[in-house]
């Protein structure tokens, strides 16, 4: 399985900052995910970020607001901007590998905005 | 309604003991199933795919169920350790196999 490092793994911020989060892999992939966890609820993909071009942003989740870089095939940041209290989640990283496209996880950026 | 359902719990379990809990789906493209577990404020982990055979892991049991649409978990001789959220993942082939995530069943091993 893909080993997923991520970064910072927790963060409190202020209303009206930006937080980029950081997401790097151990081997090559062609897509990488990034889905928001609120307390108590599933998981949202936020969206999908592919190397040399522009993120897929799902319905609800706008490129201004979660502006995504994915410079080469392992690494990918994701930018929460403008926060408001709204914005308080764990972000998720992930990959896809294998004959059963299984997905794994990064650690996980758990984001607490006043 | 929601593709993915989940009883959320929680289910209070003796430790040795047995749970079973399912996870239902209406999308009944759905091709690939699997169960994560997930530690409190921990990143989702894989624990088990899901075939149509059903399968087992060590004291991890799942099963599918396609023609009620619904996925099972079952932990035999609970340990203490077991104590997690348990989400259910579906891949649906007419969503450009998009990920399905159920919230969550959360089990709670007791002493």
């Amino acid at each position: 399985s893909a080993v997923i490092s991520q970064k910072p793994s927790r963060d409190i911020c202020q209303r009206g900052t930006s937080l980029t989060i950081q997401c790097q892999v151990d081997s090559q992939v062609t897509m990488m995910f990034w889905y928001r966890q609120q307390p108590g609820q599933s998981l949202t993909l936020i969206a999908t970020a592919n190397q040399g071009s522009e993120a897929t942003y799902e319905s609800g989740f706008v490129i201004d607001k979660f502006p995504i870089s994915r410079p080469n095939l392992t690494f990918s940041t994701l930018t929460v901007s403008n926060m408001s209290p709204e914005d308080s989640s764990i972000y998720l990283c992930s990959v896809r590998q294998g004959p059963e496209e299984k997905l794994f996880f990064g650690s996980g950026t758990q984001l607490s905005v006043l | 309604r929601k593709e993915v359902e989940q009883d959320p719990g929680p289910f209070n379990v003796p430790e040795g003991a047995t749970v079973a809990f399912n996870c239902t789906y209406s999308n009944s493209a759905s091709q690939s199933f699997f169960w994560y577990r997930q530690d409190c404020r921990k990143e989702p982990k894989l624990l088990m795919s899901v075939y149509s055979s059903g399968n087992e892991d060590g004291r991890f049991t799942a099963q599918l169920n396609r023609a009620s649409q619904y996925i099972s978990l079952l932990i035999r001789d609970s340990k203490l350790s077991d104590s997690a959220t348990y989400l259910c993942v579906v891949i649906n082939l007419d969503s450009w196999g998009k990920l399905q995530f159920g919230a969550g069943t959360q089990v709670v091993v007791t002493p």
